[in-house]
């Protein structure tokens, strides 16, 4: 069955270290997405890419890059973690052909900066 | 920019008795889409229904139903006869409508609302 999974599940990180999640789908969709999910804000978007060597700032992108070298994946780096990066980030993915917009959710990845 | 408002950050229910989650939203679109997702406590998000704002129908899912009212701006999510498998965070979520979407399927989500159903 296609699916989409995250790794680590489970990240303890120094503030000031790189980190990268990763985030793999095979149900080859165009769309996918990174979230942040904290208590009191529900959930976030970070980043997010329509294809193929395209990425897309979300309205918390500050902090946060990713790459999308193949339909596959989309990497999520912090380049320098800080505390407030400590949260459970999610990646989705949706096909763009159907324009009803359901997401494909991962399991989510615990990341918590010290 | 859309916004999507959860005022119910908890509720909880008898099991089989009826409960329903409220959702409001702001938006200058037109045409755009609703939605309601489930995240139970093993976290991995999946959507329980959907509502094109087109539609004058609500949009009915077995024990889920929706009272979508668009002069309002409000999408409440009635759980029927619910189970204890309903326990779980409830987001609503709204997306704008292609073709003025086009490219651009991404969702805003409102807070969320806990659910728990009680034996």
């Amino acid at each position: 069955d296609a699916e989409i999974t995250q790794s680590p599940r489970h990240k303890i990180t120094e503030t000031g270290r790189q980190v990268t999640l990763a985030c793999h789908q095979t149900w080859n969709h165009n769309n996918m997405f990174w979230y942040r999910q904290d208590l009191g804000h529900g959930l976030r978007l970070i980043h997010y890419s329509y294809g193929v060597h395209d990425t897309n700032k979300g309205e918390v992108s500050d902090g946060y890059s990713v790459s999308r070298s193949n339909t596959e994946d989309l990497p999520l780096t912090l380049e320098s973690a800080a505390s407030s990066q400590t949260s459970v980030y999610f990646c989705a993915s949706s096909e763009k052909a159907d324009r009803s917009g359901e997401l494909f959710f991962g399991e989510g990845s615990r990341l918590t900066v010290l | 920019a859309q916004t999507v408002t959860q005022s119910q950050p908890e509720m909880s229910v008898q099991e089989a008795e009826t409960v329903t989650l409220s959702c409001t939203y702001d938006t200058s679109e037109n045409n755009y889409y609703l939605f309601w997702y489930k995240q139970p406590p093993s976290r991995q998000m999946i959507l329980v229904i959907r509502q094109e704002a087109y539609k004058q129908q609500n949009a009915t899912e077995n024990r889920f139903s929706v009272n979508f009212q668009k002069a309002a701006k409000s999408f409440s999510l009635k759980i029927s006869d619910s189970q204890l498998g309903d326990t779980a965070m409830y987001f609503c979520a709204f997306m704008k409508h292609w073709p003025s979407n086009f490219g651009n399927e991404k969702l805003t989500f409102g807070t969320g609302t806990r659910l728990t159903i009680i034996p």
